[in-house]
């Protein structure tokens, strides 16, 4: 199946300072890349929606100059988080969408993000 | 409300036997319908997708009812190695967002 590959998987960072995230697709091209955070044993909440050459689309409670999402390329989207804090930490997981139908949704390997 | 929800459990299954649980979905504008497995600090993994008349690999046998609006997934024959989290997805052209269930747990015993 198709690839998709994140890094880091895992990050360490100090208060206040900001992490980027990168995301690619290794052998397709995304138009459409998905950006989720996961708490320990809650579920992937959908952060935003990462289209290639726009703006992402941010889900309600998702401070978008917090979590600043580029998507310059089909294949690239990255996430930076600002200014990170403690209660930030987390799983992130981004996914990528191959096609328009939905079913080929591939995930990435994750990256776990704790702040100190 | 929430949008997709999962019975979070934990299902504890005799190893060989059959176990089955449901997700409820609350938008009926919903049109695709997946089946995830999540291992413990892994990312998910496409178990399945869901059709309207029913689908089965192996083991697994997924159903969707879109009259009561829920999904549902059996396992057969458990093995010790189907002890994860089974996560349900709906997906929406419209809104282009794929939404996830919290999530059922399910451990396998020997």
């Amino acid at each position: 199946g198709a690839v998709v590959s994140q890094h880091p998987s895992w990050v360490i960072c100090k208060s206040g300072t900001s992490v980027k995230i990168e995301c690619r697709s290794l052998d397709f091209q995304a138009t459409t890349m998905f950006w989720y955070r996961q708490f320990p044993k809650q579920s992937l909440m959908l952060m935003a929606t990462s289209n290639e050459g726009s703006k992402a689309t941010y889900e309600q409670g998702v401070e978008k100059d917090k979590f600043l999402i580029n998507h310059a390329s089909l294949t690239l989207s990255t996430l930076t988080v600002t200014s990170a804090h403690p209660e930030d930490s987390s799983f992130y997981i981004c996914s990528a969408r191959k096609d328009s139908t939905g079913n080929t949704i591939y995930f990435g390997e994750g990256s776990w993000l704790t702040v100190v | 409300r929430k949008e997709v929800e999962q019975d979070p459990g934990p299902f504890n299954v005799p190893e060989g036997a059959t176990v089955a649980f449901n997700c409820t979905y609350s938008n009926s504008a919903s049109q695709s319908f997946f089946w995830y497995r999540q291992d413990c600090r892994k990312e998910p993994k496409l178990l399945m997708s869901v059709y309207s008349s029913g689908n089965e690999d192996g083991r697994f046998t997924a159903q969707l009812n879109r009259a009561s609006q829920y999904i549902s997934l059996l396992i057969r024959d458990s093995k010790l190695s189907d002890s994860a989290t089974y996560l349900c997805a709906v997906f929406k052209a419209a809104g282009n967002k794929l939404t996830f269930g919290g999530g059922t747990r399910v451990l396998v015993k020997p």
